[in-house]
């Protein structure tokens, strides 16, 4: 149990457009996901907590309008990197939250190359 | 924030040795986990272990969270046990907290 699943798992895009990452919940019900970003050879520093039926709530520094977060269910988080550049290729990575503890488990992660 | 300190950075291990890797923080936590970062990139849960002690096959780790560290032991190790391993800390007890990581240990096992 507690499987989280990401989609794509990896993306290339052109600067400018915009890309959608998918975070689902498997086998649980996630009141609260969080997507984390992680920099070759860095740890993982936390952009948004997103939480169901209600905004997201943004780390220091992390521009709300360029990335976007939708926590449309229990079950699904999508982020959206609006006109996205090279500087925001990364490994993007959601984390969910069981409802019946604290503990978070991960998705795969999604590599994002922008070109 | 809290403060979240792993050693060591890198650890160079032949198969069949064992390791311990610590994680110390700055400050009370309610929260407190083990991954394993593997070449792919996955997250893998080792432990859940905000006190205490626990064991999983050749991995356990324990918490003494009065004097703010935990400790990662990992025996008889092998070459799948290569990759990053990560502690990460929540520092409230309500739901929605999220964790914050250290930088990580990277170990590499040879045969």
């Amino acid at each position: 149990g507690a499987v989280v699943s990401q989609h794509p798992s990896w993306v290339i895009c052109k600067s400018g457009t915009s890309v959608k990452i998918e975070c689902r919940s498997l086998d649980f019900q996630a009141t609260t996901m969080f997507w984390y970003r992680q920099f070759p050879k860095q740890s993982l520093m936390l952009m948004a907590t997103s939480n169901e039926g209600s905004k997201a709530t943004y780390e220091q520094g992390v521009e709300k309008d360029k990335f976007l977060i939708n926590h449309a269910s229990l079950t699904l988080s999508t982020l959206t990197v609006t006109s996205a550049h090279p500087e925001d290729s990364s490994f993007y990575i959601c984390s969910a939250e069981r409802e019946d503890s604290y503990e978070q488990y991960f998705g795969p992660g999604t590599r994002l190359t922008v070109t | 924030g809290i403060q979240v300190e792993q050693s060591p950075p890198d650890l160079i291990l032949q198969e069949g040795a064992n390791s311990t890797l610590r994680c110390n923080f700055s400050d009370s936590v309610n929260n407190l986990q083990w991954f394993h970062q593997n070449p792919w990139g996955q997250l893998i849960n080792l432990f859940y272990i905000p006190s205490g002690t626990k064991q999983n096959g050749r991995l356990s780790a324990t918490t003494v969270a009065t004097e703010r560290y935990s400790l990662l032991y990992i025996s008889s190790s092998q070459t799948t046990d290569s990759g990053v391993y990560f502690c990460a800390v929540g520092d409230t007890n309500q739901a929605g907290t999220a964790l914050i990581f250290g930088k990580g240990t990277t170990l590499s096992v040879s045969s």
